[in-house]
């Protein structure tokens, strides 16, 4: 069965105080991993897709780097606007289709 | 409109009641998905259509749970005799691409329901 777990659950940091998210994953075939950001009540919005590993995205303060078992997500010099839950997910075969499947979430508070 | 939109926002049910949540995915999106998601985790997976076609529905909870999406646009959520651990939020998304990769996924707000 196809698992996704990301650590922390929840992340407490400083303005200005750099940090990474984790996200590790089991998965057949993986075909892409998703970063999104949920704020309280909203759907999550997308952020970045990775492919392959060694791959890498960037926006604004926000980092995504991808291996064969994880990605990162790293935060540099949050600001206090960069608080949310941020979301994980891969996307890999299922009857037929590519199911996408979501992490727990790390729920990050930036604090000024 | 722009995004997708679900309705209702807000629903209090009492226990047994039947509800139905609709969905509007972006005009022209062939994927849509439904989740749920508890207070605290993440969403998980309901179902997945492609066009008017129900590819999965490996993640319905129970008999209870039924969706459709008849004309392959907008789809309905229907939960009969609705439980008290059916309190969740039901998200909806969709997806312009199919198949192989149906890459980036834009939600609606989701539906919160809340059983008594």
């Amino acid at each position: 069965e196809d698992q996704v777990t990301q650590s922390p659950e929840a992340l407490r940091l400083q303005e200005g105080e750099s940090s990474s998210l984790n996200c590790s994953y089991t998965v057949s075939g993986l075909r892409g991993l998703f970063w999104y950001r949920q704020d309280p009540g909203k759907g999550p919005e997308f952020l970045f897709t990775l492919y392959s590993a060694g791959e890498e995205k960037e926006k604004e303060r926000l980092k995504a780097t991808l291996t064969k078992k994880e990605s990162f997500l790293h935060i540099t010099a949050p600001k206090p606007e960069d608080s949310a839950t941020y979301l994980c997910a891969v996307q890999a075969p299922s009857w037929g289709y590519q199911k996408v499947t979501f992490g727990t979430g790390t729920k990050l508070q930036v604090i000024p | 409109g722009a995004g997708v939109s679900q309705s209702p926002r807000y629903k209090v049910a009492k226990r047994g009641q039947d509800v139905a949540l609709r969905c509007d995915p972006i005009s022209g999106h062939v994927s849509l998905f439904w989740y749920q998601q508890a207070l605290g985790q993440g969403p998980e997976f309901l179902t997945y259509f492609q066009n008017e076609a129900q590819l999965d529905k490996s993640g319905l909870p129970s008999d209870r749970f039924f969706a459709e999406r008849p004309e392959g646009s907008v789809s309905t959520l229907k939960i009969q005799r609705t439980q008290q651990e059916d309190s969740a939020v039901y998200l909806c998304a969709s997806s312009v691409l199919a198949g192989m990769n149906t890459g980036e996924l834009f939600f609606g707000e989701g539906s919160r329901l809340t059983v008594l």
